[in-house]
Formats: structure tokens, C-alpha cells, sequence
């Protein structure tokens, strides 16, 4: 079983459509979380953090949830511009990363 | 400002052959991270700086792979003997402070061995 994991989809959504991805970590010792954004053949951009209260930027909400061991990101009012791969990123207490391997998401008109 | 930087942003390598690929933090960050990223996956941790110190390679696949940041500025990761399964692209991240804040990505390094 891998530390992190995200269902690869892929989803595809209409415009306007609010879809949810969530990804689960092994590590219970895991210590700052992190989603990030891949569009095709570009390097990954930091969409959000994720804190145990949780956080809103815009359409976009995440949360974590310490005692399941994941991580949700939801994106309200899908955008045409919202089509790529959602990364999570999980930190151990020794800096060391964790990538999951993606969902990817396609917003059609 | 400038992001993080990475050269070259293509190498095509006979396999056998010894490859450099050179990653430019942003100015003055303290960490560094490189990873390979293969097709269809999430990047994989390969290795983790903090100034010149290497804290962590837990994640290189090999003794063939070798990495260095000797002033705790640009790093440099290398490969010996390059092999196929190598193939893939290799991304380098910077963040401010030690570890576990938001990394910022370089362009990547995207690495074919024939």
C-alpha cells in the first residue's frame, strides 16, 4: 500500500459542477499537508494548505481529518481554466515528502 | 523575482553515459528537494537539503545517484552510468525554511537515456 493515495480518476465535470477529491496517508506521524496543481507537462504550483480547522480560497475548500488519516479538496463552480491534476503532499516530521499520484480533472463545456 | 531554475531542461543520454542536472533555488531559501517524476505518476522524493547539509536521500534509487549543494545554494544532482529505467523528469523545489512549508517547483529536467 502506498503512504499516500488519490483516486486517479479521471473526473470529468461539467462547467459549473462542484467535485470532490480526497487522498488518505498511512503516516499517522505526518505533520503539514498540501494540494497541489499539475497542468500537462508544467511543474506542480501550490493550490492551497490544509489545516485541521479548514481552508477557503475562492471556490476552493480543504480539509483535514486527523483521525480518518486524509485529506479533501473541493472546488465549487467548476472553471474550463480548473481542468488538471490535483497532487497531495503529506510532510513527515523529518522535512521528507509524500506525494500522492494525482487526480486528474477535466471540466467540459 | 526569479522562481527556481533548472538546467539543462532536456537531456537525452546514451545509456552508460554520466548525466549533471543543475537546479537555482530562489535566493536565499534554506531548503532544497529534487525528485523524479515518472509518466503518469506524482513527483518521487529523492532527496532533501537544508543549506549545504543533506538531511535526507533516503529517496535515491541508487548509488549510481549523487547529490550535492556544497553553499548551500545551487545543487547538483548526478547520475552515474545511466540506465533506462532513469528516464523520466527530474524536478527540483525550494522553500523558505526547513521543510514541511510550501515548496516552490523549478521547470524540471526531463532526462531520456537511449
Amino acid at each position: 500500500r502506498k503512504e499516500v493515495e488519490q483516486d486517479p480518476g479521471p473526473f470529468n465535470v461539467p462547467e459549473g459542477a462542484t467535485v470532490a477529491f480526497n487522498c488518505t496517508y498511512s503516516n499517522s506521524a505526518s505533520q503539514s499537508f498540501f494540494w497541489y496543481r499539475q497542468d500537462c507537462r508544467k511543474e506542480p504550483k501550490l493550490l492551497m494548505s490544509v489545516y485541521s480547522s479548514g481552508n477557503e480560497d475562492g471556490r476552493f475548500t480543504a480539509q483535514l481529518n486527523r483521525a480518518s488519516q486524509y485529506i479533501s479538496l473541493l472546488i465549487r463552480d467548476s472553471k474550463l481554466s480548473d481542468s488538471a491534476t490535483y497532487l497531495c503532499v503529506v510532510f513527515g516530521n523529518a522535512g521528507k515528502s509524500t506525494f500522492g499520484d494525482g487526480t486528474t480533472l477535466t471540466v467540459k463545456p | 523575482g526569479a522562481g527556481v531554475s533548472q538546467s539543462p531542461r532536456y537531456k537525452v543520454a546514451k545509456r552508460g553515459q554520466d548525466v549533471a542536472l543543475r537546479c537555482d533555488p530562489i535566493s536565499g531559501h534554506v531548503s532544497l528537494f529534487w525528485y523524479q517524476q515518472a509518466l503518469g505518476q506524482g513527483p518521487e522524493f529523492l532527496t532533501y537539503f537544508q543549506n549545504e547539509a543533506q538531511l535526507d536521500k533516503s529517496g535515491l534509487p541508487s548509488d549510481r545517484f549523487f547529490a550535492e549543494r556544497p553553499e548551500g545554494s545551487v545543487s547538483t544532482l548526478k547520475i552515474q552510468r545511466t540506465q533506462q529505467e532513469d528516464s523520466a523528469v527530474y524536478l527540483c523545489a525550494s522553500s523558505r525554511l526547513a521543510g514541511q512549508e510550501t515548496q516552490y517547483f523549478g521547470p524540471g529536467t526531463r532526462l531520456l537515456v537511449l
